[in-house]
């Protein structure tokens, strides 16, 4: 069964300051990947996604997240923090059903000071 | 375009009612799903549809049953709601590619955010 595992709950940066958010999943073939965030009170917001080719995809706002077999990684990164981009992201990863099922992680809430 | 929306977007309810949420796409897109939001447990799938008139159960589906007599609205029902049901819901569609294949991407609605007391 596919899994995915965020380990940071929460994470506080200052604005400008660089971020990486942390993914790894767990599935037995070539992953489908996912970074989506939900700011507060909206519904979930695709940023990037990863099906195959280079391993370095780029996203939306700025956005761009590397994916590691070897270490079944996807983190999210950005090399500068706005204050627009406290929200909360979860990672996914799909593949291995006929009905496109994705599985999510638990989460990570982003704080951005000032 | 609007998307994905959802109807109503919040609703408090008392145990043992009944209740249904809507979900409307205008994408035309053949795959359909219900998720459960609960803080620090991500988003869980409640049930799906693969097109029209066809449902199936996903992660957490009891004390739920949906619908999809039409390929745009997709029902999520609660027949007698109880307290382990307060939570965020949300609907989301897929598509296939233009060579058939699922795409996998997934577009959200906004939420209901439903407390049943």
């Amino acid at each position: 069964a596919q899994s995915v595992t965020q380990p940071d709950i929460h994470i506080t940066v200052s604005e400008g300051a660089s971020l990486e958010l942390r993914c790894n999943y767990s599935y037995g073939a070539t992953p489908y990947l996912f970074w989506y965030v939900q700011s507060p009170g909206q519904g979930l917001q695709l940023l990037l996604k990863y099906f195959s080719g280079d391993t370095l995809v780029q996203g939306i706002k700025g956005f761009e997240a590397e994916f590691k077999r070897s270490q079944s990684s996807f983190n999210l990164r950005k090399p500068s923090v706005h204050w627009s981009d406290a929200a909360e992201y979860f990672c996914a990863v799909a593949g291995g059903t006929s009905y496109g099922k994705l599985t999510f992680g638990q989460g990570t809430i982003l704080t951005v000071h000032p | 375009n609007a998307g994905v929306t959802q109807t109503p977007k919040f609703r408090v309810l008392k145990t043992g009612q009944s209740m249904t949420l809507l979900c409307a796409q205008d994408m035309n897109h053949e795959y359909m799903y219900w998720y459960r939001q609960d803080p620090g447990m991500g988003l869980r799938l409640i049930h799906y549809s693969v097109g029209e008139g066809t449902t199936a159960k996903g992660e957490v589906p009891d004390g739920y049953n949906v619908s999809r007599l039409k390929k745009q609205n997709f029902l999520l029902g609660l027949e007698s709601a109880a307290p382990s049901q307060t939570s965020v819901y949300f609907c989301a569609s897929s598509y296939r590619s233009g060579q058939g294949a699922l795409s996998y991407e997934q577009f959200f609605g906004p939420g209901t955010r439903l407390t049943v007391l």
